[in-house]
């Protein structure tokens, strides 16, 4: 139980165009997901709380304008970075929280990543 | 002073020993500690979570809390090559919500 898919796992992109990351909770519904991004041997680095019906939440220095997120249904949430640059290139990761699950509500399960290198 | 502090390393122990990860955190009201392994390249996997003073064990591993310390560490017995990853500690504090603030992670080398 408690999976969570991420597609695609790997991208590359020219500079100057929006990739879109795919999370979906596979086999539960989580009213909310994470993003994070961590850069190679790096600590995870929370991007935002995608809250679903509702706007995200971003953490301190994310541009919302440039990391769009939407959480449309219980199970699948988006991250779309826009007018992406070479700097943005990192591992993305999402995480779902499994609020009706056995282990405590702030239980959060991750997806696999997505790799996204801009030229 | 980071609110969750892991030692970077990286630990090495010898096949079939114990390996002992530390984590400490700040002084805030706290609720709930994870343990997450992250293999080279990989997402984090959860290993254990731990809510209540004292030890948690779940086959090799053992997670054991101590709020009056602000301390919580996991253990893993019979260490194996494949525990080789880095280990990301992770602590719910209640004025968060339902964020995790992780600590950077331990790198664990297994020797053969």
């Amino acid at each position: 139980g408690a999976v969570v898919s991420q597609h695609p796992s790997r991208v590359i992109c020219k500079s100057g165009t929006s990739v879109k990351i795919e999370c979906r909770s596979l086999d539960f519904q989580a009213t909310t997901m994470f993003w994070y991004r961590q850069f190679p041997k790096q600590s995870l680095m929370l991007m935002a709380t995608s809250n679903e019906g509702s706007k995200a939440t971003y953490e301190q220095g994310v541009e919302k304008d440039k990391f769009l997120i939407n959480h449309a249904s219980l199970t699948l949430s988006t991250l779309t970075v826009t007018s992406a640059h070479p700097e943005d290139s990192s591992f993305y990761i999402c995480s779902a929280r499994d609020h009706g699950g056995r282990g405590a509500p702030e239980t959060q399960y991750f997806g696999p990543g997505t790799r996204l290198l801009v030229l | 002073q980071k609110e969750v502090e892991q030692n970077s390393g990286p630990l090495s122990v010898p096949e079939g020993a114990i390996a002992s990860l530390n984590c400490t955190y700040s002084d805030r009201v706290s609720q709930s500690f994870f343990w997450y392994r992250q293999y080279s390249g990989k997402s984090p996997e959860l290993i254990m979570s731990i809510y209540s003073n004292g030890d948690k064990e779940d086959g090799r591993f053992t997670a054991q809390l101590n709020k009056a310390s602000q301390y919580v560490s996991l253990l893993i017995r019979d260490s194996q090559p494949s525990d080789s990853a880095t280990y990301l500690c992770a602590v719910n504090f209640m004025d968060s919500s339902y964020k995790l603030i992780f600590g950077s992670g331990t790198r664990l080398l297994v020797r053969p």
